[in-house]
Order: structure tokens, then C-alpha cells, then sequence
């Protein structure tokens, strides 16, 4: 069975300072991973995903994550937090039958950014 | 610009009402989802549909029901066999060969 853990329900950081939002998946086999964004009341925004080309993958707004295989993760970075980044954050990996489109979303990080 | 319409944003319901929420989509995408929001759960699948005439039951199918009638339209009713309706639903579509999903803006809808 596939399964994805945010091991932060709740990061707080300073504005201008490093963004790392945490992320562990478990496959039997070779995942595609995502991570999408969300301000309040509004719906998902893909940020970027992994579909096991390159390891380190770029996204939008300056965030970038790397797939780590032999450490089931995939976290989520940004070098410099801005106000605009405070939103909640969902790691994502496709379901099995990946031709349904099922995806099992984490339970989602909420990024604070204080100026 | 292509994108997904979700309606009501907010909406009330007596306990006991069904209500129905709308999701239209202009991306000619084949296949559409509903997701059911709660604070701190991630998102849950309700129902999704590959095709036209076609749906399957997601994780948390009871208490809903859907329709595909359309390729562009994939309208969500909660019964009032929902023991707990209150929450933040979400449309999300998908176009043939890809695995990525376009959200819609969500609707909220509060039990009274």
C-alpha cells in the first residue's frame, strides 16, 4: 500500500529565512510525487512534481524538492520565505492504479511566515 | 481561460436537506473527482469518474451521490445520509494521459 506522512503539521518561520517542509512517502514501486499549495478557502495550486526524472525538481514561486529513494522522502525547500508563502501545504503521491488519477494526499503542513 | 467552476462558494443546509454542489470544467478533461476537506485529514476522495456515463465510489462514498452526464459537468449531492456534512469540498479534473490534477476554488458548506 502506498502512503504519504508531512511529519509538520505546523512550521512557523521568519520572513527572508529558509523554508523546509518535510515529507516521507512509502511505494512498492517507483512514485510519482507532488506537492501542491493552498491559501485559505481557495483550492490546490500544483507547486511541482516528481515523475522520476530528475531528482531535484524546480517549481513555481522558487520552491524546489528533491526525491531522496534510499530515504523515502521528498521534502519541500525555498531559500528565502516571503509573506505570500504562508498557506497549507500538501505532499501527494499517485495512487496505485496510477490510470484513475488517484491521489493520496498527506495531511498537510501549514506554513506560518512571520515578518 | 480554461479552469474549473465550482458553485455554490458557501452554502447552508438544514440538517435532514440534500443540497447539490456543481463543478463545470472547459479543459476537455475526461476525468473528474470530488474530495471532501476537513481540518487537520488532507483531502479524501468521494467519487471520480473516468468517463461520460461512468463513476466510481472513492473512500468516503456514503452519504453522496453523483452524476456524469456531461464530459464538462460532475455535480456532487450530499444526502442527508451524510451523518457529518459540514466541510470544504473540492472538483478536481485530469486530461487523458497525465497525472497531475486542476482544482477548482472549492465550495464550503455548513450544517446548521
Amino acid at each position: 500500500a502506498q502512503s504519504v506522512t508531512q511529519l509538520d503539521s505546523h512550521v512557523s518561520v521568519s520572513e527572508g529565512t529558509p523554508v523546509l517542509l518535510r515529507c516521507n512517502y512509502s511505494s512498492s514501486y517507483s512514485p510519482s510525487l507532488f506537492w501542491y499549495v493552498q491559501h485559505p478557502n481557495k483550492g490546490l495550486q500544483l507547486l511541482l512534481k516528481y515523475t522520476s526524472a530528475a531528482t531535484l525538481v524546480k517549481g513555481i514561486n522558487g520552491f524546489e524538492a528533491e526525491f531522496k529513494k534510499s530515504e523515502t522522502s521528498f521534502h519541500l525547500t525555498k531559500p528565502s520565505a516571503h509573506m505570500s508563502d504562508a498557506a497549507e501545504y500538501f505532499c501527494v503521491v499517485s495512487g496505485l492504479s496510477s490510470n484513475t488519477g488517484k491521489l493520496i494526499f498527506g495531511q498537510g503542513t501549514t506554513l506560518q511566515v512571520k515578518p | 481561460d480554461g479552469g474549473i467552476t465550482q458553485s455554490p462558494k458557501y452554502l447552508f443546509r438544514k440538517e435532514g436537506q440534500n443540497v447539490t454542489l456543481s463543478c463545470e470544467q472547459n479543459l476537455n478533461h475526461d476525468a473528474m473527482y470530488w474530495y471532501r476537506q476537513d481540518p487537520g485529514q488532507g483531502l479524501r476522495l468521494i467519487y471520480y469518474s473516468q468517463i461520460v456515463n461512468d463513476f466510481q465510489k472513492g473512500d468516503i462514498a456514503e452519504g453522496y451521490s453523483v452524476s456524469r452526464e456531461k464530459k464538462e459537468s460532475f455535480p456532487l449531492t450530499v444526502t442527508s445520509a451524510q451523518k457529518n456534512p459540514t466541510a470544504f469540498y473540492l472538483c478536481a479534473s485530469r486530461g487523458a494521459g497525465a497525472n497531475v490534477l486542476t482544482f477548482g476554488a472549492g465550495s464550503r458548506l455548513t450544517v446548521l
